[in-house]
């Protein structure tokens, strides 16, 4: 079965500080990988998505990720924090059992990240 | 343009009650998604539609737990006798069916059952 996990609950990081948000996965086969952002009081918001291609995959509001199969991690990186990023991020694959090819996504448990200025 | 968007925002339910919950996805997404997301969790897959056909119910934890999608845009997430444990945040989806994978997410129901 196909599962993520968010090793820490929490990251703090001061503002103009590169920041990580780490993901490790678990697929058969090869993984689609994903980020999405929860503001309070909002829906998710998609950042960033690997598929193939390029390990290295830029998204929205200047964030990237990593993709490293020999690890299997997947880790959320941004060059300087900025205060405004302060959120819940998770991470997220793509569902390939079952019905197969429904899109469904499961996510990991989330990771609050607060950037202090 | 619109995005998608959820009624009611909020909803508390004595036990027993049946809800419904509303989604609007985004204008032309074929495919839609609805999650559940308890507190401190990450939401978790319940259903998935493709136009008006739901091909996939795998997620739904129970046969209290309804989705339907009857013209193939607004949906309804109807939970029957609602318990306590159905307490969470329900999150609909929507994307194109060329890509799934980026999907566009309500703003979410809030259900409280006392």
């Amino acid at each position: 079965a196909q599962s993520v996990a968010q090793p820490e609950d929490q990251v703090n990081v001061a503002e103009g500080n590169p920041l990580t948000v780490k993901c490790t996965y678990s697929v058969s086969g090869n993984p689609y990988l994903f980020w999405y952002v929860q503001y309070p009081n909002r829906g998710l918001q998609f950042l960033l998505k690997y598929i193939t291609g390029d390990n290295l995959v830029k998204g929205s509001y200047g964030f990237e990720a990593e993709f490293n199969k020999s690890q299997t991690s997947f880790h959320l990186k941004k060059p300087s924090a900025l205060v405004s990023d302060s959120a819940l991020y998770f991470c997220a694959v793509r569902d390939r059992g079952g019905s197969g090819n429904t899109g469904k996504l499961i996510f990991g448990q989330g990771t609050t990240l607060q950037v202090k200025p | 343009g619109a995005g998608v968007s959820q009624s009611p925002r909020y909803k508390v339910a004595k036990r027993g009650q049946d809800v419904a919950l509303r989604c609007d996805p985004i204008s032309g997404h074929v495919s839609l998604f609805w999650y559940q997301q308890a507190l401190g969790q990450g939401p978790e897959f319940l259903t998935y539609f493709q136009n008006e056909a739901q091909l996939d119910k795998s997620g739904l934890p129970s046969d209290r737990f309804f989705a339907e999608r009857p013209e193939g845009s607004v949906s309804t997430l109807k939970i029957q006798r609602t318990q306590q444990e159905d307490s969470a945040v329900y999150l609909c989806a929507s994307s194109l069916v060329t890509d799934q994978e980026t999907q566009y997410f309500g703003p979410g129901t809030r259900l409280l059952v006392l």
